[in-house]
């Protein structure tokens, strides 16, 4: 099975309205759980994480995600998306219990229009 | 500046070579990784490594070899058996234990076959 799943190729949005990028994982442990976003040609670059603590995370460039244990969630959300944030985001996953093998999603492309 | 650097950026390869990917980090981080990137694949974890001198292999290692002889560096050879080897080449390392687990990306080395 997948461990880390978004289930959406990809997503449209018009600028100044909420994004949410969907991902979900499977159950094995406590994972720790990332966004990551990568621009053409360019290395991924940090968003945000859960670890522990707060279900609610909040990361860089007002993305926010909320961590969902009953529903193996943890999606991704700007409340009021910028042409800017058009790009290709990824979840990944690690099971510090295990090996910490970093696993990722399949990517979901965001384009936001002006 | 503190980073993780891959070289070359671009690289060409014929039919047959074995060609080596560079990885290269300053962060004092003990677990390193190799992702290829395909148009709608997302990042295939290849191999990854936690410590000086042992690696795993993850989930696409055919054809592709790596040694962990320093902390700081991770080279990727990538053999004549990988038979489709034209793509784009992420490395990234992270630190394991405590609560930054985040991985640091390079900027990537996109490999093409002539």
């Amino acid at each position: 099975a997948q461990s880390v799943a978004q289930p959406e190729d990809q997503v449209n949005v018009a600028e100044g309205n909420p994004l949410t990028v969907k991902c979900t994982y499977s159950v094995s442990g406590n994972p720790y759980l990332f966004w990551y976003v990568q621009y053409p040609n360019r290395g991924l670059q940090f968003l945000l994480k859960y670890i522990t603590g707060d279900n609610l995370v909040k990361g860089s460039y007002g993305f926010e995600a909320e961590f969902n244990k009953s529903q193996t969630s943890f999606h991704l959300k700007k409340p009021s998306a910028l042409v800017s944030d058009s790009a290709l985001y990824f979840c990944a996953r690690i099971i510090p219990s295990n090996d910490y093998k970093l696993s990722f999603g399949a990517g979901t492309t965001v384009t936001v229009r002006a | 500046d503190g980073g993780i650097t891959q070289s070359p950026k671009y690289l060409f390869r014929k039919e047959g070579q074995n060609v080596t990917l560079s990885c290269e980090q300053n962060l004092n981080h003990d677990a390193m990784y190799w992702y290829r990137q395909d148009p709608g694949q997302g990042l295939r974890l290849i191999y990854y490594s936690q410590i000086v001198n042992d690696f795993q292999k993850g989930d696409i290692a055919e054809g592709y070899s790596v040694s962990r002889e320093k902390k700081e560096s991770f080279p990727l050879t990538v053999t004549s058996a990988q038979k489709n080897p034209t793509a784009f080449y992420l490395c990234a390392s992270s630190i394991t234990g405590g609560l930054d687990t985040e991985a640091f990306f390079g900027q990537g080395t996109r490999l093409t076959v002539v």
